[in-house]
Protein backbone atom coordinates (compact mmCIF):
# COMPACT_ATOMS: atom_id res chain seq x y z
CA UNK A 1 0.00 0.00 0.00
CA UNK A 2 1.78 3.43 -0.94
CA UNK A 3 -1.33 5.95 -0.20
CA UNK A 4 -0.87 9.15 0.83
CA UNK A 5 -4.06 11.08 1.38
CA UNK A 6 -4.69 14.70 1.98
CA UNK A 7 -7.19 16.98 3.21
CA UNK A 8 -9.49 19.15 2.00
CA UNK A 9 -9.27 18.01 -1.90
CA UNK A 10 -10.33 21.92 -2.54
CA UNK A 11 -9.79 25.33 -0.37
CA UNK A 12 -11.00 28.46 -0.63
CA UNK A 13 -9.84 31.14 1.06
CA UNK A 14 -9.31 34.84 1.53
CA UNK A 15 -6.12 36.69 2.43
CA UNK A 16 -6.66 37.01 6.28
CA UNK A 17 -8.10 33.20 7.10
CA UNK A 18 -5.95 30.90 8.78
CA UNK A 19 -6.41 27.13 7.63
CA UNK A 20 -4.77 23.85 7.61
CA UNK A 21 -4.03 21.38 5.01
CA UNK A 22 -3.50 17.73 6.41
CA UNK A 23 -1.69 14.87 5.18
CA UNK A 24 -1.55 11.54 6.41
CA UNK A 25 0.19 7.98 5.71
CA UNK A 26 0.16 4.82 7.58
CA UNK A 27 2.99 2.99 5.44
CA UNK A 28 5.31 3.95 8.22
CA UNK A 29 7.79 5.78 6.75
CA UNK A 30 9.64 8.46 8.04
CA UNK A 31 10.35 11.34 5.39
CA UNK A 32 7.13 13.54 4.60
CA UNK A 33 7.16 16.52 2.20
CA UNK A 34 5.22 19.46 1.00
CA UNK A 35 5.39 20.21 -2.30
CA UNK A 36 4.01 23.77 -4.34
CA UNK A 37 2.91 22.85 -8.07
CA UNK A 38 1.75 25.85 -10.21
CA UNK A 39 -0.37 24.42 -13.56
CA UNK A 40 1.46 22.58 -16.13
CA UNK A 41 5.08 23.27 -14.03
CA UNK A 42 6.82 21.06 -12.04
CA UNK A 43 6.49 20.57 -8.13
CA UNK A 44 8.51 23.04 -6.26
CA UNK A 45 9.83 21.37 -2.69
CA UNK A 46 8.65 23.72 0.06
CA UNK A 47 9.67 21.46 3.48
CA UNK A 48 10.99 18.23 4.46
CA UNK A 49 10.33 15.89 7.60
CA UNK A 50 12.78 13.35 8.57
CA UNK A 51 12.03 11.59 11.97
CA UNK A 52 9.49 14.69 12.88
CA UNK A 53 11.85 17.14 12.33
CA UNK A 54 12.46 19.71 9.70
CA UNK A 55 15.04 18.86 7.78
CA UNK A 56 14.71 21.34 4.79
CA UNK A 57 13.11 24.45 4.91
CA UNK A 58 13.48 26.23 1.35
CA UNK A 59 13.20 29.80 1.86
CA UNK A 60 9.35 29.42 1.93
CA UNK A 61 7.62 32.50 3.34
CA UNK A 62 6.62 33.06 7.28
CA UNK A 63 2.58 32.73 5.89
CA UNK A 64 3.62 29.15 5.53
CA UNK A 65 3.62 26.97 8.99
CA UNK A 66 4.55 23.51 8.68
CA UNK A 67 4.09 20.98 11.46
CA UNK A 68 4.42 17.36 11.97
CA UNK A 69 2.49 16.26 15.18
CA UNK A 70 3.75 12.03 14.82
CA UNK A 71 5.32 10.25 12.08
CA UNK A 72 2.06 9.70 10.50
CA UNK A 73 0.48 12.94 10.22
CA UNK A 74 1.75 16.22 8.72
CA UNK A 75 0.08 19.70 8.25
CA UNK A 76 0.96 23.34 6.65
CA UNK A 77 -1.04 25.99 8.45
CA UNK A 78 -1.61 29.05 5.98
CA UNK A 79 -2.23 32.22 7.11
CA UNK A 80 -2.69 35.75 5.21
CA UNK A 81 -1.85 34.26 2.06
CA UNK A 82 -1.31 36.03 -1.51
CA UNK A 83 -3.13 35.27 -4.38
CA UNK A 84 0.45 33.79 -6.20
CA UNK A 85 -0.13 31.48 -3.14
CA UNK A 86 -3.08 29.70 -5.16
CA UNK A 87 -1.75 26.41 -6.32
CA UNK A 88 -1.83 22.54 -5.97
CA UNK A 89 0.02 21.27 -2.58
CA UNK A 90 1.02 18.30 -3.00
CA UNK A 91 2.16 15.87 0.17
CA UNK A 92 4.93 13.09 -0.11
CA UNK A 93 6.48 10.36 2.23
CA UNK A 94 9.21 8.30 1.85
CA UNK A 95 10.73 5.56 3.64
CA UNK A 96 13.66 7.25 5.75
CA UNK A 97 16.52 9.43 4.40
CA UNK A 98 19.18 8.64 2.21
CA UNK A 99 18.20 5.12 1.84
CA UNK A 100 18.87 3.15 -1.47
CA UNK A 101 15.30 2.85 -2.38
CA UNK A 102 14.43 5.91 -1.03
CA UNK A 103 11.23 6.09 -3.95
CA UNK A 104 9.29 9.28 -2.52
CA UNK A 105 5.00 8.58 -2.92
CA UNK A 106 2.41 11.36 -3.47
CA UNK A 107 -1.04 12.26 -2.23
CA UNK A 108 -3.49 13.45 -4.40
CA UNK A 109 -3.09 17.06 -3.54
CA UNK A 110 -4.97 20.33 -1.93
CA UNK A 111 -6.36 22.59 -5.00
CA UNK A 112 -5.71 26.33 -2.91
CA UNK A 113 -7.40 29.45 -4.35
CA UNK A 114 -6.44 32.40 -2.60
CA UNK A 115 -8.82 35.22 -3.14
CA UNK B 1 23.87 21.53 -9.05
CA UNK B 2 21.91 19.27 -10.67
CA UNK B 3 19.49 19.69 -13.40
CA UNK B 4 16.94 17.81 -15.45
CA UNK B 5 15.82 18.56 -18.69
CA UNK B 6 13.14 17.63 -20.96
CA UNK B 7 12.95 18.97 -24.36
CA UNK B 8 9.56 17.84 -25.27
CA UNK B 9 6.90 19.86 -23.84
CA UNK B 10 4.26 18.04 -26.19
CA UNK B 11 4.06 14.62 -27.36
CA UNK B 12 1.29 12.77 -29.58
CA UNK B 13 0.60 8.78 -29.96
CA UNK B 14 -1.79 6.99 -31.74
CA UNK B 15 -3.63 4.47 -29.13
CA UNK B 16 -1.68 0.97 -29.64
CA UNK B 17 1.50 2.82 -30.72
CA UNK B 18 4.82 3.23 -29.16
CA UNK B 19 6.16 6.25 -28.03
CA UNK B 20 9.47 7.69 -26.77
CA UNK B 21 10.01 10.85 -23.96
CA UNK B 22 13.01 12.19 -23.39
CA UNK B 23 14.98 12.94 -20.44
CA UNK B 24 18.74 14.31 -19.72
CA UNK B 25 20.62 15.36 -16.81
CA UNK B 26 23.60 17.17 -15.60
CA UNK B 27 25.32 15.83 -12.31
CA UNK B 28 28.74 15.85 -11.26
CA UNK B 29 27.92 12.70 -8.74
CA UNK B 30 28.70 9.13 -10.30
CA UNK B 31 25.62 7.33 -7.97
CA UNK B 32 21.86 8.41 -8.01
CA UNK B 33 18.65 7.90 -8.88
CA UNK B 34 16.30 8.12 -11.94
CA UNK B 35 12.58 8.12 -11.50
CA UNK B 36 9.66 8.64 -14.41
CA UNK B 37 6.50 10.45 -12.46
CA UNK B 38 3.16 10.66 -14.07
CA UNK B 39 1.16 12.87 -13.10
CA UNK B 40 -2.93 12.55 -15.34
CA UNK B 41 -5.31 15.28 -15.07
CA UNK B 42 -7.14 13.93 -11.98
CA UNK B 43 -3.19 15.37 -10.77
CA UNK B 44 -2.06 12.75 -8.29
CA UNK B 45 1.71 12.37 -8.81
CA UNK B 46 2.51 8.88 -9.69
CA UNK B 47 5.74 6.45 -9.78
CA UNK B 48 6.69 5.01 -12.86
CA UNK B 49 9.68 3.73 -13.07
CA UNK B 50 12.54 3.93 -11.60
CA UNK B 51 16.29 3.52 -12.23
CA UNK B 52 19.87 3.38 -9.97
CA UNK B 53 22.45 4.76 -11.37
CA UNK B 54 24.95 1.89 -10.41
CA UNK B 55 23.07 -0.73 -12.25
CA UNK B 56 23.79 -1.03 -15.64
CA UNK B 57 20.32 -2.79 -16.85
CA UNK B 58 17.37 -0.69 -17.64
CA UNK B 59 14.36 -0.90 -15.69
CA UNK B 60 10.89 -2.34 -17.07
CA UNK B 61 7.71 -1.92 -15.60
CA UNK B 62 4.50 -3.66 -18.06
CA UNK B 63 4.58 -1.79 -20.67
CA UNK B 64 7.06 0.91 -19.50
CA UNK B 65 10.24 0.83 -19.87
CA UNK B 66 13.60 2.99 -19.92
CA UNK B 67 16.76 3.22 -22.07
CA UNK B 68 19.58 4.54 -19.12
CA UNK B 69 22.80 6.13 -21.18
CA UNK B 70 24.92 6.94 -18.31
CA UNK B 71 27.52 8.33 -19.99
CA UNK B 72 25.21 10.57 -22.29
CA UNK B 73 23.38 11.18 -19.06
CA UNK B 74 20.19 10.38 -21.33
CA UNK B 75 16.87 8.39 -19.16
CA UNK B 76 14.23 8.07 -21.72
CA UNK B 77 11.24 6.48 -20.91
CA UNK B 78 9.11 4.44 -23.60
CA UNK B 79 6.01 3.40 -23.57
CA UNK B 80 4.67 0.51 -25.69
CA UNK B 81 1.15 -0.08 -27.07
CA UNK B 82 -0.29 2.79 -25.79
CA UNK B 83 -3.50 3.36 -23.61
CA UNK B 84 -6.31 6.28 -23.40
CA UNK B 85 -5.12 6.00 -19.93
CA UNK B 86 -1.87 6.57 -20.66
CA UNK B 87 -2.80 10.43 -21.34
CA UNK B 88 -0.80 13.02 -18.60
CA UNK B 89 2.11 14.85 -18.14
CA UNK B 90 5.14 12.80 -17.48
CA UNK B 91 8.08 14.31 -15.13
CA UNK B 92 11.62 13.03 -15.04
CA UNK B 93 13.52 13.38 -11.51
CA UNK B 94 17.05 13.37 -10.41
CA UNK B 95 17.25 12.56 -6.88
CA UNK B 96 20.99 12.60 -5.39
CA UNK B 97 22.65 9.69 -3.94
CA UNK B 98 24.28 12.26 -1.49
CA UNK B 99 21.00 14.85 -1.14
CA UNK B 100 18.72 12.14 -1.13
CA UNK B 101 15.59 14.09 0.22
CA UNK B 102 15.93 16.50 -2.69
CA UNK B 103 13.94 15.50 -6.19
CA UNK B 104 15.38 17.46 -8.89
CA UNK B 105 12.12 17.90 -11.51
CA UNK B 106 12.38 18.25 -15.63
CA UNK B 107 9.97 20.11 -16.60
CA UNK B 108 7.33 17.65 -17.83
CA UNK B 109 6.30 16.62 -21.39
CA UNK B 110 2.49 16.68 -22.20
CA UNK B 111 1.30 12.75 -23.57
CA UNK B 112 -1.67 13.36 -25.44
CA UNK B 113 -3.10 9.57 -26.62
CA UNK B 114 -5.38 9.65 -29.73
CA UNK B 115 -7.76 6.87 -30.26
Amino acid sequence: DTEVTQTPKHLVMGMTNKKSLKCEQHMGHRAMYWYKQKAKKPPELMFVYSYEKLSINESVPSRFSPECPNSSLLNLHLHALQPEDSALYLCASSPGTGANTDTQYFGPGTRLTVL
Amino acid sequence: AQTVTQSQPEMSVQEAETVTLSCTYDTSESDYYLFWYKQPPSRQMILVIRQEAYKQQNATENRFSVNFQKAAKSFSLKISDSQLGDAAMYFCAYRSWVYGNKLVFGAGTILRVKS
